[in-house]
């Protein structure tokens, strides 16, 4: 079964700084899908980025990048220029790909971010 | 807004009772997913539907039960309840097989068992 952990339950990071979440997952799969979501206060889950495994480009939104490292099973989160806007839970999730029906995602236990002055 | 609609968005209710959560998926999607999230936790997996059949199961209690309806829309249905059944009850949907990207999520349904 997939294993998705995140290490670092707590976070905290000042304004305008750089900060990086941790993700490690356990897969014997070569092809899946990686995400980072964020949940803030309101509870909703919003999808930050997302990265095919297939793809060795990190993948990029804005000021949200990854660290895809697919030997080390390793997939990091980089919050550049952090807001206020950006506290909240953290949760990195994994995705196989089926040859059938779509797929489940698996979480890891998230990681609180909080964002200082 | 992610498209998914779940009713209701809050629900109290005693020991013992049954309930019904409700979730609409986007226009087109076919598969739905219902996860479960106690206080300050991860997203636990219950149960996914594709299309009108049940397509995977994770760890769902046998007091609780869903469905997906000819149109589309899904129902969990949990009865007996526990005071450790207090949780956020998110669906999510997809549409296609084969669908490369995420899940959209709505906005949740929150129980609180009393």
């Amino acid at each position: 079964a997939q294993t998705v952990t995140q290490s670092q339950p707590e976070m905290s990071v000042q304004e305008a700084e750089t900060v990086t979440l941790s993700c490690t997952y356990d897969t014997s799969e070569s092809d899946y899908y990686l995400f980072w979501y964020k949940q803030p206060p309101s509870r909703q889950m919003i999808l930050v980025i997302r990265q095919e495994a297939y793809k060795q480009q990190n993948a990029t939104e804005n000021r949200f990048s990854v660290n895809f490292q697919k030997a080390a099973k390793s997939f990091s989160l980089k919050i550049s220029d952090s807001q206020l806007g950006d506290a909240a839970m953290y949760f990195c999730a994994y995705r196989r790909i089926n040859t059938g029906t779509a797929s489940k995602l698996t979480f890891g236990t998230g990681t609180r971010l909080q964002v200082t002055l | 807004d992610s498209g998914v609609t779940q009713t209701p968005k809050h629900l109290i209710t005693a020991t013992g009772q049954r309930v019904t959560l409700r979730c609409s998926p986007r226009s087109g999607d076919l598969s739905v997913y219902w996860y479960q999230q106690s206080l300050d936790q991860g997203l636990q997996f219950l149960i996914q539907y594709y299309n009108g059949e049940e397509r995977a199961k994770g760890n769902i209690l046998e007091r609780f039960s869903a469905q997906q309806f000819p149109d589309l829309h899904s129902e969990l249905n949990l009865s007996s309840l526990e005071l450790g059944d207090s949780a956020l009850y998110f669906c999510a949907s997809s549409p296609r097989a084969r669908w490369p990207g995420e899940l959209f999520f709505g906005e949740g349904s929150r129980l609180t068992v009393l």
